[in-house]
């Protein structure tokens, strides 16, 4: 199926610092999205964008957390500053009128 | 409160054997349903879908059987096989231009050859 790429695989960081998560997405799809995995458990949804801009993001998207997509360029999660419960697997996904696809996701480990 | 419920946890099945994943849902407006399938260290790849103007979706092995009024949907995995076993995630959303997915949190398949 269609391949959404995402860099790095894993990532450890030190609390407090900055981190951006990089994807790219299926070439002609419009709609981008970041969800939260931790353990293996249940995706959550952070928030979707399109057109340039956010269009829903959740509870889980907090202050410190920004996307966006300069150019046609990755699709980015950017936390700044960094906590402990940001640890997680994130996953980027892209879709165009209704299948989701998914990047194998990025391991972000807050120490 | 839990939007999507996932039955059961984990399932351990022989190999041949049909598997059964349970899926209910909440939200009535919910209309479209993938099923992703996720291995260890893997992102979740998607599996099957069904829209809710359906009641039945199959491709190959898998088959969603839904049911709107009961607000709830199956997988069934025929013939099933050790390459099968694999966390399952049933998801939903509203559709439209927003795809935004809501997922249940996940049935462990485990094919016992």
């Amino acid at each position: 199926g269609p391949k959404v790429l995402q860099i790095p695989s894993h990532q450890i960081i030190d609390m407090g610092q900055m981190v951006t998560l990089n994807c790219d997405p299926v070439s002609n799809h419009l709609y981008f999205y970041w969800y939260k995995q931790i353990l293996g458990q249940q995706m959550e949804f952070l928030v979707n964008f399109y057109n340039g801009k956010v269009m829903e993001k959740s509870k889980l998207f907090k202050d410190q957390f920004s996307v966006e997509r300069p150019d046609g360029s990755y699709f980015t999660l950017k936390i700044q500053p960094t906590a402990l419960e940001d640890s997680a697997v994130y996953f980027c996904a892209s879709s165009s009128t209704g299948s989701v696809f998914f990047g194998k996701g990025t391991r972000l480990t807050v120490v | 409160q839990q939007q999507v419920r996932q039955s059961p946890q984990s399932l351990t099945v022989w190999e041949g054997e049909t598997a059964i994943l349970n899926c209910s849902y909440e939200d009535s407006t919910f209309n479209y349903f993938p099923w992703y399938q996720q291995f260890p260290g893997e992102g979740p790849a998607l599996l099957i879908s069904i829209s809710s103007v359906s009641d039945k979706k199959e491709d190959g092995r898998f088959t969603i059987f839904f049911n709107k009024r009961e607000k709830k949907l199956s997988l069934h995995i025929t013939d099933s096989q050790p390459g099968d076993s694999a966390t399952y995630f049933c998801a939903a959303s509203g559709g439209g231009s927003n795809y935004k997915l809501t997922f249940g949190k996940g049935t462990l398949l485990t094919v016992t050859p």
